[in-house]
């Protein structure tokens, strides 16, 4: 069965890096466009960023543009996200999510499934 | 930026109907999607394209989508349906991002 996992949350203090990771398995992830989606403690979800299925196309929201990116080595079946010049609001659970459509360049959901997400959280 | 409005809150009985709105400026021209989020687990797909119903999703979930309002109709819900409840288009008009409307907490009587 489709499976995601991430993994690389944790704790970090203002300013810093961190990179989350998102394995993927059951399924042909070259295939298929990816994305993150965040939600902060008792808030709802964030879309955070999408990455077309062969990698040639990325967007973010205006939240992060300029301090995250989205990468993925579908030679290992993984999806990466990261992080750069943290801040506060950016603790969140991150998950990663499959685009539901094949070789689409533009991929803009749905998603399913997600991943059971990584805890980041940002603070001195 | 595109926004995406639900009411905080839905209350129903057992065995009752419930609808979830979700509104937008001429969102009957998007895809809507619609996920399920019970405590302390990932958002499952419950809705996509307006209607289309995910493999393994009771058929007492349907959906429409028409001019300025979608809806999540739930029928003869059961304590089990009891979650957050997500609506979630694409916005390409400026730029392209994925949007999540603020969710409804369904509450079950």
């Amino acid at each position: 069965q489709v499976q995601l996992v991430e993994s690389g949350g944790g704790v970090v203090q203002p300013g810093r890096s961190l990179r989350l990771a998102c394995a993927a398995s059951g399924f042909t992830f070259s295939s298929y466009g990816m994305h993150w989606v965040r939600q902060a403690p008792g808030k709802g979800l964030e879309w955070v960023a999408v990455i077309s299925y062969d990698g040639s196309n990325k967007y973010y929201a205006d939240s992060v543009k300029g301090r995250f990116t989205i990468s993925r080595d579908n030679s290992n079946n993984t999806l990466y996200l990261q992080m750069n010049s943290l801040r506060p609001d950016d603790t969140a659970v991150y998950y990663c999510a499959k685009d539901v459509r094949l070789f689409v360049l533009f991929s803009a959901g749905p998603f399913d499934p997600w991943g059971q997400g990584a805890l980041v959280t940002v603070s001195s | 930026s595109y926004v995406l409005t639900q009411p905080p809150s839905v209350s129903v009985a057992p065995g009752k109907t419930a609808r979830i709105t979700c509104g937008g400026n001429n969102i009957g021209s998007k895809n809507v999607h619609w996920y399920q989020q019970k405590p302390g687990q990932a958002p499952v797909l419950v809705i996509s394209y307006d209607s289309g119903r995910p493999s393994g999703i009771p058929e007492r979930f349907s959906g429409s989508n028409s001019v300025n309002t979608a809806t999540l109709t739930i029928s003869r819900v059961e304590a089990g349906d009891e979650a957050d409840y997500f609506c979630q288009v694409w916005d390409s008009s400026v730029d392209h991002m994925g949007v999540f409307g603020g969710g409804t907490k369904l509450t079950v009587l």
